[in-house]
């Protein structure tokens, strides 16, 4: 059964940083892109970022918003997924989930998510 | 970035009825596009890809259709274990982006 658990949420203060993980189970971890999605509180969804395999050497995509203040890494030896976040801002505020990637190229399973809070 | 519009935002439907929700991409994106599931407090399911391919597991009462820029959700015989919100997704180029939900209520 593939699963996928994020950790590591919290309430952080505004310019704070925070890192997420994701420990994933039941497929081959490093055959896959795995990617970052966030949902504001009452909002709709917004695609955080992506981490390519290690045959498409881990190159990284990332949404505007969060480009320069966020990183995604991976360890594949420890099927895990992780989000530095930094310089945080209250918009940040959301619910982050860890998703699978298929065929290269679109989602497929998503973790359960965890809670970020950014506030004085 | 390429601008993705759902409609309706929301719609009350009955036990039974067929329901259709319909995606608008802001420019063509062939069929690369998704479509997702999430009830309230939970994780988004993943239902569709490539605008007409069920994810594994997936009921054969979901379907969709479309390409290039129109793309629509078809779900038959709406059940109670449906209603929830919908939501499309473009995944030809970067940034990924979601159309803003379509929220699916018992009438």
């Amino acid at each position: 059964e593939v699963q996928l658990v994020e950790s590591g949420g919290g309430l952080v203060q505004p310019g704070g940083s925070l890192r997420l993980s994701c420990a994933v189970s039941g497929f081959t971890f490093s055959d896959h892109y795995m990617d970052w999605v966030r949902q504001a509180p009452g909002r709709g969804l917004e695609w955080v970022g992506r981490m390519r395999n290690k045959v498409r050497r881990h190159t990284t995509e990332y949404a505007a918003s969060v480009k320069g203040r966020f990183t995604i890494s991976r360890d594949d030896s420890k099927n895990s997924l992780y989000l530095q976040m930094n310089s945080l801002k209250t918009e940040d505020t959301a619910v982050y989930y860890c998703v699978r990637g298929k065929d290269g190229s679109c989602f497929d399973d998503w973790g359960l998510g965890t809670l970020v809070t950014v506030s004085s | 970035d390429i601008q993705m519009t759902q409609s309706p935002s929301s719609l009350s439907a009955s036990v039974g009825d067929i329901v259709t929700i319909t995606c608008r991409a802001s420019q063509g994106i062939s069929n690369s596009l998704a479509w997702f599931q999430q009830k309230p407090g939970k994780a988004p399911k993943s239902l569709i890809y490539a605008a007409s391919n069920l994810q594994s597991g997936v009921t054969s009462k979901f379907s969709g259709s479309g390409s290039g820029t129109d793309f629509t959700l078809t779900i038959s015989s709406l059940q109670p274990e449906d209603f929830a919100t919908y939501y499309c997704q473009q995944y030809k180029s970067f940034p990924f982006t979601f159309g803003g939900g379509t929220k699916v209520e018992i009438k």
